[in-house]
């Protein structure tokens, strides 16, 4: 499948600082962006998505950034909590199907 | 609303066995995709059925394979399973089929496979 990495495996915040938690996809034709959040014993839950069109889409508490200049991915979490906690994934489509980044583990430190 | 179910949630089976995973998808969701995760190669997108058809395939041997039923249950079996197929297996569901429509997937648990 394609490359979609992360620039960090594992990425430790303080409560209310914001987290940034970064992507890089290899396929410049990909054109559309989905984050994932997943819980220890749970499924991935979809967060946010942006498509190729949109360099910034904002949710609750979550922006996601796309420059396909550099063909990079970043969800920032504002004010974390420790209920962010959790393994976050990016995914990127190519034609119709999705290609998952291994991911990072976001701790959030009391 | 339930969601996305899966049975069983564990698993243990050994070498040249086969196995049968059961995915229920949300009620009124007719797309059922399945994917393999495990630490080293992550999240790898097995298939998609929609309305009882595979629409969609990842790039997995035939030794997996999959079926859709009418109520949209979804069943995914591996025959002569091999130790690197030690994995979760997610089954997820959504309203759409088209990627690139919102893709709003809702994963369930997964079933926890080992095999020895």
């Amino acid at each position: 499948g394609e490359s979609v990495g992360l620039h960090l495996p594992t990425l430790s915040v303080q409560e209310g600082d914001n987290s940034i938690i970064n992507c890089a996809y290899s396929n410049s034709a990909s054109d559309y962006f989905i984050w994932y959040k997943q819980e220890s014993g749970k499924g991935p839950q979809f967060i946010i998505d942006i498509r190729s069109n949109m360099d910034k889409r904002q949710g609750q508490r979550v922006t996601v950034l796309l420059n396909k200049t550099v063909k990079h991915l970043s969800l920032q979490i504002a004010a974390t909590q420790p209920g962010d906690s959790a393994v976050y994934f990016c995914a990127e489509t190519l034609g119709n199907n999705l290609f998952f980044g291994t991911g990072t583990r976001l701790t959030v430190i009391p | 609303k339930a969601g996305v179910t899966q049975t069983p949630r564990y698993l243990i089976k050994t070498r040249g066995q086969q196995v049968t995973l059961s995915c229920s998808p949300i009620s009124g969701h007719r797309s059922v995709s399945w994917y393999q995760q495990t630490p080293g190669q992550g999240l790898q997108f097995l298939f998609e059925y929609f309305s009882e058809t595979q629409r969609n395939k990842g790039n997995f041997p035939g030794r997996f394979s999959g079926r859709q039923f009418s109520n949209s249950r979804s069943e995914m079996n591996v025959s002569t399973l091999e130790l690197g197929d030690s994995a979760l297996y997610l089954c997820a569901s959504s309203l759409n089929t088209n990627v690139r429509a919102s893709y709003e997937q809702y994963f369930g648990p997964g079933t926890r496979l080992t095999v020895t």
